[in-house]
C-alpha cells in the first residue's frame, strides 16, 4: 500500500520568497509521485509528477521537486512566490501499474504582500 | 476539449433525498474516477472504472452510494437516501492510461449539501 504525509496543512510566505512544501511517502513498491494544485472552486491540476529517470522534476509555473529515495521524500519548490501561487497543494503517490493515487491532507499556502 | 465536465456545480437538497452526481469525461479516457473531498477526511477515492467497467469500489463508504457508467461519455453517482454527513465536494476525474503514470483531469466538482 501506499501513502503520503504532508507536513504542515498551512504555508505563508512573503511574495518573492521562496515556497518549499514538504512531502514524504511510504510505498511497498517503486512509487510514481505527484503534485497537483487546487485553485478555490476548481479541480485539481497537475503541476508535476515523478515516474522514472530524473530526480529532479521540473513542472508548470516555475515549480519543482525532487525524488529523494533515501529520503522517502518527494518536497516541493518554487524559488520567487507569487500572489497567484495562493491555492492548496496536494501530494500524491501511486505504486508502479496501480491505477489509484492516494493523496496527502493538502497544504494551503497564502502569500503575503 | 472542454475537459472533464459535472453537474450540478451545487447541489443542496434535505436528508433523505436521492441525490445524482453527473459527469462527462474527456473523450479518448479510458479510465473515471470519482473522489470526495472533506476537511476531515481529506481526499479519498469512492470508484473508478475502465473502459465502463467498475473495478474497484472498495471505498464507497455504504450501499447508499452507487455509480454507474453507462457509456464512455457519461457516469453518474448516486446517494439515496442522502444523510447531512454526505455534505462534501465530489470530484470526477479521468485519465488515458494512469498505470503508466497519465496524470488525472479533474472536473471542478459538485458541492453537496445535505440539510
Amino acid at each position: 500500500a501506499q501513502s503520503v504525509t504532508q507536513l504542515g496543512s498551512h504555508v505563508s510566505v512573503s511574495e518573492g520568497a521562496l515556497v518549499l512544501l514538504r512531502c514524504n511517502y511510504s510505498s511497498s513498491v517503486p512509487p510514481y509521485l505527484f503534485w497537483y494544485v487546487q485553485y478555490p472552486n476548481q479541480g485539481l491540476q497537475l503541476l508535476l509528477k515523478y515516474t522514472t529517470g530524473a530526480t529532479l522534476v521540473k513542472g508548470i509555473n516555475g515549480f519543482e521537486a525532487e525524488f529523494k529515495k533515501s529520503e522517502t521524500s518527494f518536497h516541493l519548490t518554487k524559488p520567487s512566490a507569487h500572489m497567484s501561487d495562493a491555492a492548496e497543494y496536494f501530494c500524491a503517490v501511486k505504486g508502479f501499474n496501480d491505477y489509484k493515487l492516494s493523496f496527502g491532507a493538502g497544504t494551503t499556502v497564502t502569500v503575503r504582500a | 476539449d472542454a475537459g472533464v465536465i459535472q453537474s450540478p456545480r451545487h447541489e443542496v437538497t434535505e436528508m433523505g433525498q436521492e441525490v445524482t452526481l453527473r459527469c462527462k469525461p474527456i473523450s479518448g479516457h479510458d479510465y473515471l474516477f470519482w473522489y470526495r473531498q472533506t476537511m476531515m477526511r481529506g481526499l479519498e477515492l469512492l470508484i473508478y472504472f475502465n473502459n465502463n467497467v467498475p473495478i474497484d469500489d472498495s471505498g464507497m463508504p455504504e450501499d447508499r452510494f452507487s455509480a454507474k457508467m453507462p457509456n464512455a461519455s457519461f457516469s453518474t453517482l448516486k446517494i439515496q437516501p442522502s444523510e447531512p454527513r454526505d455534505s462534501a465536494v465530489y470530484f470526477c476525474a479521468s485519465s488515458q492510461n494512469p498505470g503508466q503514470g497519465e496524470k488525472l483531469f479533474f472536473g471542478s466538482g459538485t458541492q453537496l449539501s445535505v440539510l
